[in-house]
């Protein structure tokens, strides 16, 4: 069974205050991690998709990269905007579903 | 584009009822899917479509009944409402494209269900 675990549940962070989110996860052949951002009372808002080890992508002040059991998403110089939960998700096997953790709630204090 | 809709946003139903949450995508995307969201858990999929004509079950799908008679409208049918069924529903969809490329989901803003 397709497991995937994020950490920390929530953290707060100073404007300006770099850190990292994890996601780890135990899958039979992945074929994608994604992450997302859902900001309260709307859907995800796609971010990125990893597809094997090694593989880094960034956009903004966000970069995420990927093991063999685990991705960061890491966060430089955070702004109050990117306040937000932020969900991981894996696609393995033969299928199309996704497998998501339960998020990490992050805040940015100004 | 508007991407993913649903309707409604908001939704109270009393134990029994049934009624029916509506999710259209003008993408041309092939697979559909339905999730819940409820506190500390996650998204769920409920059932997903990879065309027209073709269903299928995921995680949780006692409860709901799906369809896809066109590429654009996957509605989840909730047949007799239960306080278990509360919780934030979304519908996403996503192209298959070719061979086993994994691509992303985009997400509807979601249904807000309480039952009472």
């Amino acid at each position: 069974e397709d497991q995937v675990t994020q950490s920390p549940e929530a953290l707060r962070l100073q404007e300006g205050e770099s850190s990292s989110l994890n996601c780890s996860y135990t899958v039979s052949g992945l074929r994608g991690l994604f992450w997302y951002r859902q900001d309260p009372g709307k859907g995800p808002e796609f971010l990125f998709t990893l597809y094997s080890a090694g593989e880094e992508k960034e956009k903004e002040r966000l970069k995420a990269t990927l093991t063999k059991k685990e991705s960061f998403l890491h966060i430089t110089a955070p702004k109050p905007e990117d306040s937000a939960t932020y969900l991981c998700a894996v696609n393995a096997g033969s299928a199309r579903q996704l497998t998501f953790g339960s998020g990490t709630q992050l805040t940015v204090l100004p | 584009n508007a991407g993913v809709t649903q309707t409604p946003k908001f939704q109270v139903l009393k134990t029994g009822q049934s009624m029916t949450l509506q999710c259209a995508q003008d993408m041309n995307h092939e697979y559909m899917s339905w999730y819940r969201q409820d506190p500390g858990m996650g998204l769920r999929l409920i059932h997903y479509s990879v065309g027209a004509g073709i269903t299928d079950q995921g995680e949780v799908p006692n409860g709901y009944n799906v369809s896809r008679s066109t590429t654009e409208d996957f509605p989840l049918r909730l047949l007799s409402a239960a306080p278990s069924q509360t919780s934030v529903y979304f519908c996403a969809s996503s192209t298959l494209g070719r061979g086993l490329g994994s691509y992303e989901q985009y997400f509807g803003p979601g249904t807000r269900l309480t039952v009472t």
